[in-house]
Parts: C-alpha cells; sequence; structure tokens
C-alpha cells in the first residue's frame, strides 16, 4: 500500500470552476500536510500547508484536512489556465527528522 | 524562503562515468536534502544530508552509487556515480525552511 495516495488524473476542469484534488495518507502518525504546485520542467513550489482538522484559506485556495479519514484536499477557485500543472501532497510523520513523502501528483488542466 | 541553486542544470553523460551535482543555498539550514524525479513519476527522497555528520540514506539507495558531500551548512553534493540509463532523472535539492522544504531548480541528467 502506498503511504501518500492521488489520482494521476488528469483532471480537466473549464476555466472559472472549481479544482478539487484529493489525497489520502496510510500513516495515522502524520501531522503536517503539504501541497505544491509543479509546473512541467521546473522544480516543486509549496502553495500550502495544514496542520489541523478543517479548512485553510489563501486567496483562490483551500486546504481541508481530516485526519479520521485519513484525508487532505486542495480546492482551487475560479481555476484558471496558470493553474495546469501538476499537484503533489506530501506528508510529514512525527519523528522522521523532517522527511517528506510524496504522493505521485495530480495532473490538472484548466481549460478555455 | 532560502535561494537555493543548484549545477549543472543539465547534462548528458556515457554510461560508466561519473557526475558531481552542487547544491548552494543563500543561508545557513541545518539539513538538505536529496530527491530523484524520474520521468512522470514523483519524488523520491534519496539521503538526507547533515553537516558534520554522515548523510542517511532510504532505503534502495546506497552511499556507494550517491556519495553525498556536505562540508558546511551552506552546500552539498551528490555524486551520481557508475551510470547507467536508468539514472536519467532530474535530480533536486531541498532544504527545510520554516514550515517546509523548498526546492532547488533541479538538474536534469540523460545518460546515454
Amino acid at each position: 500500500q502506498k503511504e501518500v495516495e492521488q489520482n494521476s488524473g488528469p483532471l480537466s476542469v473549464p476555466e472559472g470552476a472549481i479544482a478539487s484534488l484529493n489525497c489520502t495518507y496510510s500513516d495515522r502518525g502524520s501531522q503536517s500536510f503539504f501541497w505544491y504546485r509543479q509546473y512541467s520542467g521546473k522544480s516543486p513550489e509549496l502553495i500550502m500547508f495544514i496542520y489541523s482538522n478543517g479548512d485553510k484559506e489563501d486567496g483562490r485556495f483551500t486546504a481541508q484536512l481530516n485526519k479520521a479519514s485519513q484525508y487532505v484536499s486542495l480546492l482551487i477557485r475560479d481555476s484558471q489556465p496558470s493553474d495546469s500543472a501538476t499537484y503533489l501532497c506530501a506528508v510529514r510523520t512525527t519523528g522522521t527528522a523532517s522527511k517528506l513523502t510524496f504522493g505521485t501528483g495530480t495532473r490538472l488542466q484548466v481549460t478555455l | 524562503s532560502a535561494v537555493i541553486s543548484q549545477k549543472p542544470s543539465r547534462d548528458i553523460c556515457q554510461r560508466g562515468t561519473s557526475l558531481t551535482i552542487q547544491c548552494q543555498v543563500d543561508s545557513q539550514v541545518t539539513m538538505m536534502f536529496w530527491y530523484r524525479q524520474q520521468p512522470g513519476q514523483s519524488l523520491t527522497l534519496i539521503a538526507t544530508a547533515n553537516q558534520g555528520s554522515e548523510a542517511t540514506y532510504e532505503s534502495g539507495f546506497v552511499i556507494d552509487k550517491f556519495p553525498i558531500s556536505r562540508p558546511n551548512l551552506t552546500f552539498s553534493t551528490l555524486t551520481v556515480s557508475n551510470m547507467s540509463p536508468e539514472d536519467s532523472s532530474i535530480y533536486l535539492c531541498s532544504v527545510e525552511g520554516s514550515e517546509t522544504q523548498y526546492f532547488g531548480p533541479g538538474t536534469r541528467l540523460l545518460v546515454l
């Protein structure tokens, strides 16, 4: 069983719609959760992090965490073509010396 | 977040040779990480490099194949030794920031 799972996509949404990206993780000891965006040919860049159950909003992005269900999601409102990228979910477990475990990523395509 | 640079940005190498990748950070950091991202795949942690101690390698990666140096708090190198075409990948260094890891631009390696 993979430690961090994501649907590889591609997830296609029209411009202006809400994109919903999902991630599940297997280790209940996981404490911190991160979403990175990676454009083709570029390195990952941090979008958001979340530690507590519930929602965390930053501009058009909302991260949602449900530790009981071992589920974290990223919502992108008013999707733009510039949001087209691969979104990587990463999880950190306490006691692993800051090690991050990455999912395989979901490719998002925002269509005109 | 720290500014991270890597050299070279890309290279084409012959099998059996070795390549050393440099990672420079503009501020002192305790922990540096080396990742591999094979085509179409997510990030896989190779090793964690702490200044003044031996690097800690993840399962499936060994020091003879991927020797790492960490001479000071702003610099690290990763060597890919005795390369084969299977080593063709993007190699990324990252550093631990205030909340999570931040990535360098990556080194694109093609082994013929």
